[in-house]
């Protein structure tokens, strides 16, 4: 059961213009949403996050958009650079579970910035 | 400052083999987690531990463990490896695991 999902596995954007990438989720207990970043061979690196309480959160050119009631977030790049170009996940948590250190990730999204 | 390091960076094993995996977590953080995450996949949460008690466990065999001690550190241990747990397996450190995690490079496993 893939409670959180990214359903492009691709995406491919010229530099400069805007990226953004999409993630639904179905469990509504889940009440922090995080985006990471992951370049070959290295760990994921924590991008951006947005509490169930709002529904967008600004830093730099990286922007998360999320509807509760969709239950869908987004990730918005602009400008797209080529150092972007990586896999980027979605990732959820359910803060008062018992398995608080627990993420919930998606499959991933490969964006490729093109220059 | 020092990331989380994990190691070996790569490891091969044959099947039915054991595996311990290493894991120091960024310092002054308390809380350790693994994710196991195969080709073309997210991670996937394999255990949680918090001061040196687990907190949580994914949906994972018993051929799987864990533990942590008490300068933090911690160790994965499989053993009885199949061919399907080939894969990357993530090491991330957070204060008290309620934030956001910070992951290490992982260790890359190859049974044959």
């Amino acid at each position: 059961d893939q409670q959180v999902k990214q359903n492009s596995p691709s995406l491919s954007v010229q530099e400069g213009r805007i990226s953004i990438l999409n993630c639904d989720y179905t469990n509504s207990m889940f009440d922090y949403f995080l985006w990471y970043k992951k370049y070959p061979a290295e760990g994921p690196t924590f991008l951006i996050s947005i509490s169930s309480i709002k529904d967008k959160n600004e830093d730099g050119r990286f922007t998360v958009f999320l509807n509760k009631s969709a239950k869908h977030l987004s990730l918005h790049i602009v400008p797209s650079q080529p150092g972007d170009s990586a896999v980027y996940f979605c990732a959820a948590i359910w803060s008062g579970g018992t398995s608080y250190g627990k993420l919930t990730f998606g499959q991933g999204t490969i964006l490729t910035v093109h220059p | 400052d020092a990331g989380v390091t994990q190691s070996p960076t790569h490891l091969i094993k044959t099947r039915g083999q054991h595996v311990t995996l290493r894991c120091s977590p960024i310092s002054g953080h308390k809380s350790v987690s693994w994710y196991q995450q195969v080709l073309g996949q997210g991670p996937q949460f394999i255990f949680q531990y918090y001061e040196k008690e687990e907190r949580g466990r994914g949906n994972f065999p018993d051929r799987f463990s864990a533990r942590q001690f008490p300068n933090y550190s911690s160790e994965l241990n499989v053993n009885a490896l199949l061919l399907g747990d080939s894969a990357l397996y993530l090491c991330a450190s957070s204060l008290t695991g309620r934030e956001k995690l910070f992951f290490g490079s992982g260790t890359q496993l190859s049974v044959l």
